[in-house]
């Protein structure tokens, strides 16, 4: 079974650094992008970048590049979402989903994590 | 960068009601183009791929049609698991959502 398992909520103050994991299992890890996709509070998601683990290969969207860091450790099966240097409004809700095969040759993101909440205030 | 346009923001429908949303895409993005569903507190759920295909163990009453730019999502008898937000997501080139459209109960 495809699992994307995300590290648990987080509460931190402006300035401070941060990491969140998203592990998956019951697949090619190495073989899938992993998307980031970040979900403000009461608003809508919005596509933050992915990276594929085989080759640690990463597109970021242009209004996330240089604000956050994406990485994978491709023996542990794990995706990485990092900041140097957090805001309040870096609070939101963050999903990882892999980019899988649908129908036969088709790929899109079918499985995501369950989210990590990130609160960021002083 | 493309930009999605998604209307309307929010509709109010009864069970049984026949429920249409559109996605529009700034450029023409052939038929790269899916549709997620997403409920409160959950991540959000594939519905539609390839803006016409459905994806597996979803109910026939989710549809999608378009090709170029502009995408429909009909729901053909909103069943009360239906409401929920949903969103288009562009895939031709890297990935942008629509801002979504809260189906609620009339």
């Amino acid at each position: 079974e495809v699992q994307l398992v995300q590290s648990g909520a987080e509460v931190k103050k402006p300035g401070e650094s941060l990491k969140i994991s998203c592990k998956g299992s019951g697949y090619s890890f190495t073989t899938h992008w992993i998307a980031w996709v970040r979900q403000m509070p009461g608003k809508g998601l919005e596509w933050m970048g992915v990276i594929y683990p085989g080759d640690s290969n990463v597109k970021y969207s242009p209004s996330f590049q240089g604000q956050v860091t994406i990485s994978a450790d491709e023996s542990i099966n794990t995706a990485y979402l990092q900041w140097s240097s957090l805001k309040a409004s870096d609070t939101a809700m963050y999903y990882c989903a892999r980019r899988g095969v649908v129908g036969t040759i088709l790929e899109y993101f079918d499985y995501w994590g369950q989210g990590t909440l990130v609160t960021v205030s002083s | 960068a493309i930009h999605m346009t998604q209307s309307p923001s929010s509709l109010s429908a009864s069970v049984g009601d026949r429920v249409t949303i559109t996605c529009r895409a700034s450029q023409g993005i052939r038929n790269d183009l899916g549709w997620y569903q997403q409920k409160p507190g959950k991540a959000p759920k594939l519905l539609i791929y390839g803006a016409s295909s459905l994806q597996s163990g979803v109910p026939s009453r989710f549809s999608g049609s378009g090709s170029g730019t502009d995408f429909t999502l009909t729901i053909s008898s909103l069943q009360p698991e239906d409401f929920a937000t949903y969103y288009c997501l562009q895939d031709y080139n890297l990935w942008t959502f629509g801002q979504g459209t809260k189906v609620e109960i009339k």
